[in-house]
Order: structure tokens, then C-alpha cells, then sequence
């Protein structure tokens, strides 16, 4: 079976330039899940979803981030404008609908802002 | 303080030792723990998962909840260079399903 599937695995743009980052979730999980990992504040959840609605994004930093959902098999993260600060790995898990055993992750998208 | 905290490590053992990670947490709301082993880009996977005090085994793995004192250990015997990735330690409120807390993890390093 397919994992989560991530894509670009590494992008490397310039400050202010826009960044989309995109992930399809495992088919028939009904949850899905954007982090961000860095050295210094290691994984930290942004924002998540259940059946395409976004229930909690309390973790997403600021207004330059945004997440959509457009369907059940696809989910963009976007950032503009990026800026260094924003290079970190970005990771999409996914989870089926009341599962408490939790999330299966995809291989991340690198993220460099020069 | 961060709510889960771990040793960074990195943690070099021989192979065939038993690896021993711990994981403190300060909240007492958490309620679910999980290890997940993470390779070196990689995502992280899902080792073990517990919610009760005790020792749950899978395999060469063992994970350790107390929860009176707070910290969960996962033990890894007969360790394989294989194992070699960091080890995060990650926990869950009851009624926050899908909010993660992730500790900063710990490196481990098994050498043949």
C-alpha cells in the first residue's frame, strides 16, 4: 500500500518568493496532519484535519502560513511570503477516522528560505 | 519547561547491548504515549504505543509507562545496527485526539 506521499522532497527558494507544499494522505484515512520540524523546536504540529475541515490550527505561526483541504486525497500547506526563519522539514500524516492508534507519516518536504 | 523532555544524546552502544530511552512529561492530562523511531530523512514510524502504567513488549521492544512518576522508557534488547535513528518520545491528551506532543528526541547509535 501507498504511505503518505509528499511532494516537493526538497525546495529550496528565495525570501518572499511564494512556497506551496503538497501531500496526498493514505486512502480511506479521514484525518490529516501538517508539522514542522526544526533543530531547535524539534516537531511541532501546525494544523490538522478531519474529512477536509480544518479543526484545530492553533499551531500554524502566523498569518503567512495557510492549509487547504480540497478533497480527500489531497492537502496543499502554502507560505507568502516565505522567509528563513520558515526553512524546516515539513511533514503530512495521516490517520483513519477514530483510530486512536495514531498517525502515519510521509518522508517530508525539505525546506530551505535563502 | 517543555512538556516532554528527553535526552539528545546521541547514545552509542555496541551491538547486541540494550538501549534504554526515557521520556519525562509534566502534565498529568496526558494520557496516550507513543515511541516513534525516526531515520535520518525519514519520517518518523510508529514503533509502540501504551496508555497504561506497566511494560508493553513488542518483539526486541519494550515500552515502560509509570505514570505516578511521569516518564515513559522504551528498552531495546540485542540492539542491531539497524536500530541506529533518533527515538522520539511523543504523548497525547484524552480528549485532544491527533494533538501530538513531541519530545525533542534522542539519538541512538549502534556500532557493529
Amino acid at each position: 500500500d501507498a504511505g503518505v506521499i509528499q511532494s516537493p522532497r526538497h525546495e529550496v527558494t528565495e525570501m518572499g518568493q511564494e512556497v506551496t507544499l503538497r501531500c496526498k494522505p493514505i486512502s480511506g484515512h479521514d484525518y490529516l496532519f501538517w508539522y514542522r520540524q526544526t533543530m531547535m523546536r524539534g516537531l511541532e504540529l501546525l494544523i490538522y484535519f478531519n474529512n477536509n475541515v480544518p479543526i484545530d490550527d492553533s499551531g500554524m505561526p502566523e498569518d503567512r502560513f495557510s492549509a487547504k483541504m480540497p478533497n480527500a486525497s489531497f492537502s496543499t500547506l502554502k507560505i507568502q511570503p516565505s522567509e528563513p526563519r520558515d526553512s524546516a522539514v515539513y511533514f503530512c500524516a495521516s490517520s483513519p477516522d477514530g483510530s486512536q492508534v495514531p498517525q502515519h507519516f510521509g518522508d517530508g518536504t525539505r525546506l530551505s528560505i535563502l | 519547561q517543555k512538556e516532554v523532555e528527553q535526552n539528545s544524546g546521541p547514545l552509542s552502544v555496541p551491538e547486541g547491548a540494550i538501549v534504554s530511552l526515557n521520556c519525562t512529561y509534566s502534565n498529568s492530562a496526558f494520557q496516550y504515549f507513543m515511541w516513534y523511531r525516526q531515520y535520518s530523512r525519514k519520517g518518523p514510524e510508529l514503533l509502540m504505543y501504551t496508555y497504561s502504567s506497566g511494560n508493553k513488549e513488542d518483539g526486541r521492544f519494550t515500552a515502560q509507562l509509570n505514570k505516578a512518576s511521569q516518564y515513559v522508557s522504551l528498552l531495546i534488547r540485542d540492539s542491531q545496527p539497524s536500530d541506529s535513528a533518533t527515538y522520539l518520545c511523543a504523548v497525547q491528551y484524552f480528549d485532544s485526539w491527533g494533538k501530538l506532543q513531541f519530545g525533542a528526541g534522542t539519538q541512538v547509535v549502534v556500532t557493529p
